[in-house]
């Protein structure tokens, strides 16, 4: 079975603070993706990855960056985190195009 | 622009009834639609996908239906049990050579003992 796993369940920082999100798979997927699930407005995808180093800006990427420099990590970084980005984040991997995707359990964060 | 609207943001009945959730979309031309259930605070994980030229996809409780002209997926989870009780999320690529997965808002689902 895939694994996604998302290093952290729970975290809470600051306004101002440089946060990073990272995630992991074992199943030598090409593809990875970073969506953020807040009520009312479903899964919105921010960044995915189809190789290593290489990235995609998804539907709501601003103030957010990522970085792919192995195959199996994806992290991703807000540059300074706001109130506005609590939120939950899921991770999520696949094969080439078109293919389902596999999510980890997600990291709740919360920005004070 | 490009929409997926499921159309009920909750639906309870009762233990033992078919459930049936739907999926509308505009402006895409997908090649295929993919469903998933997501319980509270995990991840949503993949149940289905039906390319367009499949009518009818099975898997044991579950069916799903694609209509291209109607820009329509129906779900049915027959049977229904309590331990089905989840959100159900459907979701397209943008268009065929698109890596972009959209989902919509899910459908929660209660089945009621």
């Amino acid at each position: 079975d895939v694994k996604v796993t998302q290093s952290s369940r729970y975290l809470v920082k600051r306004t101002g603070e440089k946060v990073f999100l990272e995630c992991v798979q074992d199943m030598d997927h090409e593809n990875m993706f970073w969506y953020r699930q807040d009520p009312g407005l479903g899964l919105r995808l921010i960044y995915f990855s189809y190789d290593v180093k290489m990235k995609e800006k998804g539907d709501i990427p601003e103030g957010y960056s990522v970085s792919r420099e192995k195959k199996e990590r994806f992290s991703l970084i807000l540059e300074s985190a706001s109130t506005n980005q609590t939120s939950m984040y899921l991770c999520a991997s696949s094969l080439p195009k078109g293919s389902p995707l596999h999510f980890g359990n997600g990291t709740r964060l919360t920005v004070t | 622009s490009q929409k997926i609207e499921q159309n009920s943001e909750a639906l309870n009945i009762q233990e033992g009834k078919t459930a049936t959730l739907t999926c509308n979309y505009t402006n895409y031309s997908p090649a295929y639609l993919q469903w998933y259930r997501q319980d509270p605070g995990r991840g949503p994980v993949f149940l289905l996908l039906i390319r367009e030229n499949e009518k009818e996809k099975r898997k044991e409780r579950l069916k799903v239906t694609f209509d291209t002209t109607l820009k329509q997926s129906l779900f049915h989870i027959t049977a229904s049990q309590p331990a089905d009780s989840a959100t159900y999320l459907c979701a397209l690529y943008s268009g065929a050579g698109s890596y972009q997965l959209t989902f919509g808002k899910g459908t929660k689902l209660s089945v009621i003992p």
